[in-house]
């Protein structure tokens, strides 16, 4: 069974822009979950995705933003990029998604803003 | 808001020495998952914890969650290279939520 791939794998932008992350999760898991981490702040949770619908939410501005489609491909949105936002952005997925069931993660994109 | 403390944050052992991570709660949670990092790697599930008082063993690692289900750890006995990596507990709010504790880095001196 593939595992959790997510593109690109590495990404340079400037602050402003905006930029979109992809993950594809392991064949048969409904439930997307995005992470950022960064060396200062561990592994902060964003949001996750269960069958198209967003049903859970972390801390973080409305600039980061996501989705998830049918096929339970999940996107997720950065815009107006800024300087802090430059981390290593994973996302796991699950088979049932909440809190109880093992997260299988993606290897990541490193994101970084100039 | 939910907070997940974990210490320390770096350990630096000789090879067959000890090694142990402690993890805790602002709140009861209703599981802890633990994972491990290698450098240049990505999060791997090690194990789940439920119950009260439960203690599993995978090994040389043994996993403890507290009888309050506000705490847990993860002891390694006679470390080796290969555990070189973060250790990341995650607790599990009744929100849903997992929230993940900041790491222990292992280095482990050959």
């Amino acid at each position: 069974k593939a595992g959790v791939t997510q593109t690109p794998r590495y990404l340079i932008k400037t602050r402003g822009q905006q930029v979109t992350l992809s993950c594809s999760p392991i064949s048969g898991h409904r439930s997307v979950s995005w992470y950022q981490q960064t060396p200062g702040q561990g592994l902060q949770f964003l949001f996750e995705y269960f069958s198209e619908t967003q049903r859970n939410k972390g801390n973080f501005p409305g600039r980061f933003s996501g989705r998830q489609f049918s096929n339970s491909r999940s996107e997720m949105n950065v815009s107006t990029l800024e300087l802090g936002d430059s981390a290593l952005y994973l996302c796991a997925s699950s088979f049932s998604g909440g809190s109880n069931n093992e997260q299988f993660f993606g290897p990541g994109t490193r994101l970084t803003v100039l | 808001g939910q907070q997940v403390m974990q210490i320390p944050q770096y350990q630096h052992v000789q090879e067959g020495e000890d090694f142990t991570t402690y993890c805790n709660s602002s709140t009861t949670l209703s599981n802890i998952q633990w994972y491990k990092q290698r450098p240049g790697g990505h999060p791997v599930f090690l194990i789940q914890l439920v119950k009260s008082g439960e203690v599993k063993k995978q090994k040389r690692l043994t996993f403890q969650f507290g009888e309050a289900k506000k705490n847990s750890s993860l002891h390694i006995t006679a470390t080796q290279t290969t555990d070189v990596g973060t250790y990341f507990c995650a607790g599990a709010s009744n929100t849903g939520k997992l929230i993940f504790g900041q790491g222990t880095t292992l280095q482990v001196k050959p």
